[in-house]
């Protein structure tokens, strides 16, 4: 059972919006850490797409975007394309567990 | 561009200790970040194993503290990953990571990863 919870999978047509929530807690997201997002495309490694709850790395389109309210953090992605099926992971701390990395259980899209 | 390579055996006997190596392409001494492993079981999600700076300082994660070591061979741009005494539990894919220290940590990049089956 992850600590940050995340929906097993979501859905949705090319070119519609789509969110992944991410929740915790008053230890983890709620205590004020950011949260980071990964997206491991079939048979690769995870990649970094979101760090600091909304900002992305170089190369990363705009179509992806984050970010966080309480005790939650959300991915979003605009304009959804055939590539961007893969599952996504955020990351973050918490503070009950020695400050170590938290991750959460993962989302599987599929672009319909 | 930074690459990550893991390598070891893909079978390990219960009981006994599994070892993995990353190999870097690029190693850099950088005070900014650390070096790292995060396994994936069969069905379940990621978890975080450890992390080493370049001075060798390490962080666990406690539930694995007590099994795991990680080191660091710098002349040959490679850093270990040691667990002991694995059980069927232990049976993952293991990737290794640069850590960017932060106020929060992050992983970029990442190795492709290996599986690494506990088995008798």
């Amino acid at each position: 059972q992850s600590v940050l919870t995340q929906p097993p999978s979501v859905s949705g047509a090319p070119g519609q919006r789509i969110t992944i929530s991410c929740t915790g807690s008053s230890s983890n997201i709620g205590a004020g850490y950011d949260v980071h997002w990964y997206q491991r495309l079939p048979g690769t490694a995870p990649k970094l797409l979101i760090y600091g709850n909304n900002n992305r790395p170089s190369g990363v389109p705009d179509r992806f975007s984050g970010s966080k309210s309480g005790t939650s953090a959300s991915l979003a992605i605009t304009g959804l394309q055939a590539e961007d099926e893969a599952d996504y992971y955020c990351q973050s701390y918490d503070s009950s567990l020695s400050h170590h990395v938290i991750f959460g259980g993962g989302t599987k899209l599929t672009v319909l | 561009q930074l690459q990550l390579q893991e390598s070891g055996p893909g079978l390990v006997k219960p009981s006994e200790t599994l070892s993995l190596t990353c190999s870097v392409s690029e190693y850099s001494n950088s005070s900014g970040y650390y070096w790292g492993w995060v396994r994936q079981p069969p069905g379940e999600g990621l978890a975080w194993i450890g992390s080493i700076h370049h001075t060798g300082s390490t962080y666990y994660n406690p539930s694995l503290k007590s099994r795991v070591t990680i080191s660091l061979d710098t002349s040959k741009n490679q850093f270990s990953l040691r667990l002991s005494s694995v059980t069927a539990a232990d049976t993952a894919v293991y990737y290794c990571a640069r850590v960017r220290i932060a106020f929060v940590n992050w992983f970029d990049p990442w190795g492709q990863g290996t599986l690494v089956t506990v088995s008798s």
